[in-house]
């Protein structure tokens, strides 16, 4: 089955440091997504993204979040200027069509990012 | 605003006894439900959905609208149904997916 993969798997980083986290979601989905679980609490949504634009964002998805689309294959989560409290696993997931058509959603392993 | 409650975060049953695992939701308009599934050191999958009225695995789930609940059911538990498993909400046009806390379920052999 074909699978979305999340590079890396573990980020460390210093406070105040950009992040960049990749994704290249299935070939064929039109939808995608980045998630983020903060130890201990639930998966949270951050935003969705389809036809190369943010369909929706959550109030954690503030200025110093950021995704992009560069090519025909990445998915790319950016965070400016990261926080201690931004340390979480970041999952990114896709879809053929979009969840709120109770489309299955399609997620990666993970990213855990560490901010020191 | 949409919610997703999972009252308990710790599940052990017994191998073939049944299971029960609680969600409740609120929302006020017409919601779409599903049970996500992590396996140890496996990704988070879809388990079903309850516009599909599947059964997946053994369980089912049934949307109850008066009680706002959908519950996960099995009636005899395997030791491989060991996971973490989340309920989680969206609704017709809206792209965020809502999910409860979790509850971890653990099969006691």
């Amino acid at each position: 089955e074909p699978e979305v993969t999340q590079t890396p798997s573990h980020q460390v980083t210093q406070m105040g440091q950009e992040v960049i986290l990749r994704c290249v979601p299935i070939s064929n989905h039109l939808y995608f997504y980045w998630y983020r679980q903060i130890l201990g609490q639930k998966v949270e949504f951050l935003v969705s993204f389809y036809n190369n634009e943010i369909s929706e964002k959550s109030e954690i998805f503030d200025d110093q979040f950021s995704v992009e689309r560069p090519d025909g294959s990445n998915f790319t989560l950016k965070i400016r200027s990261t926080k201690l409290e931004d340390s979480a696993m970041y999952f990114c997931a896709s879809s053929e069509r979009g969840t709120g058509t109770n489309e299955k959603l399609f997620f990666g392993s993970g990213t855990q990012l560490s901010v020191l | 605003a949409q919610r997703v409650t999972q009252p308990e975060k710790l599940l052990s049953v017994f191998k073939g006894a049944p299971v029960e695992l609680k969600c409740n939701y609120s929302y006020s308009g017409s919601p779409e439900l599903f049970w996500y599934v992590q396996y140890s050191r496996q990704r988070l999958q879809l388990l079903l959905r309850h516009i599909s009225r599947e059964s997946i695995k053994g369980f089912t789930a049934d949307l109850n609208k008066g009680e706002t609940s959908f519950h996960l059911k099995k009636p005899f538990a395997q030791e491989e149904d060991s996971a973490m498993y989340y309920c989680a909400l969206s609704n017709f046009g809206n792209e965020k997916l809502t999910f409860g806390t979790g509850t971890r379920l653990t099969i006691i052999p």
